[in-house]
């Protein structure tokens, strides 16, 4: 079976851009979570999205944002990007609403310069 | 902030039982003690949770203290392959985040 998947794997942009990151769900998964992990840290959560409504935010600026789609993949937006942005960014999917047990993808790995 | 503690590191032969402990002592009645670990940057995989009873799946056991202030993952037969950093979390199962701390990192030697 297939798992969470995420494009691109890979990813180097200048301070000030924007980009956009994708996720694919494992198959019957309806919830998106997305996490972003700096080096030699633990994940840090950043969105959760449920029936293409957003459920939960952690604490990061507005200049980060996402959406869910119908088929239930996800986005992440991040504009005016900062040095500080680049890292692991993560996504996980679950069945339901509440997430009980989540399953992560591979990671973007994003490196701003 | 996570709500548990961990050792940063410790180290395991191979061959032999990992034991890695979490001190979680301001848990909630309603909150599960969740365990991922993670290789080499990729995704954090799921290993294991429970809420008061111990647990055991083909991955790992789970032994969570009476009064639920501190558990145990083991990993029976550890290899080489179980190098990683194990992070150990506690969450209200309806809740929409999971809290990461700094993890441990597991180093299975030969």
């Amino acid at each position: 079976d297939a798992g969470v998947t995420q494009s691109p794997t890979h990813l180097i942009k200048t301070r000030g851009q924007q980009v956009t990151l994708r996720c694919s769900p494992i198959s019957g998964h309806k919830s998106v979570s997305w996490y972003q992990q700096v080096l030699g840290q633990g994940p840090q959560f950043i969105f959760q999205y449920y029936e293409k409504e957003e459920r939960g935010r952690g604490n990061f600026p507005d200049r980060f944002s996402a959406r869910q789609f119908p088929n239930y993949s996800s986005e992440l937006n991040v504009n005016a990007l900062l040095l500080g942005d680049s890292a692991l960014y993560l996504c996980a999917s679950s069945v339901r609403d509440s997430p009980g047990t989540q399953y992560f993808g591979p990671g973007t790995r994003l490196l701003v310069l | 902030d996570a709500k548990t503690t961990q050792p940063p590191s410790m180290d395991c032969a191979e061959g032999r039982a990992a034991n890695l402990p979490c001190n979680h002592s301001t848990i909630s009645g309603n909150e599960y003690v969740y365990w991922y670990r993670q290789i080499h940057s990729q995704g954090p995989q799921y290993i294991i949770h429970g809420l008061k009873n111990n647990e055991t799946n083909e991955m790992a056991s789970l032994i969570i203290t009476e009064d639920r202030k501190s558990s145990t993952l083991i990993l029976p037969h550890a290899t080489l392959r179980d190098t990683a950093v194990y992070y150990c979390i506690v969450r209200v199962v309806f809740g929409n985040d999971m809290r990461f701390g700094a993890g441990t990192r597991l180093t299975v030697k030969p």
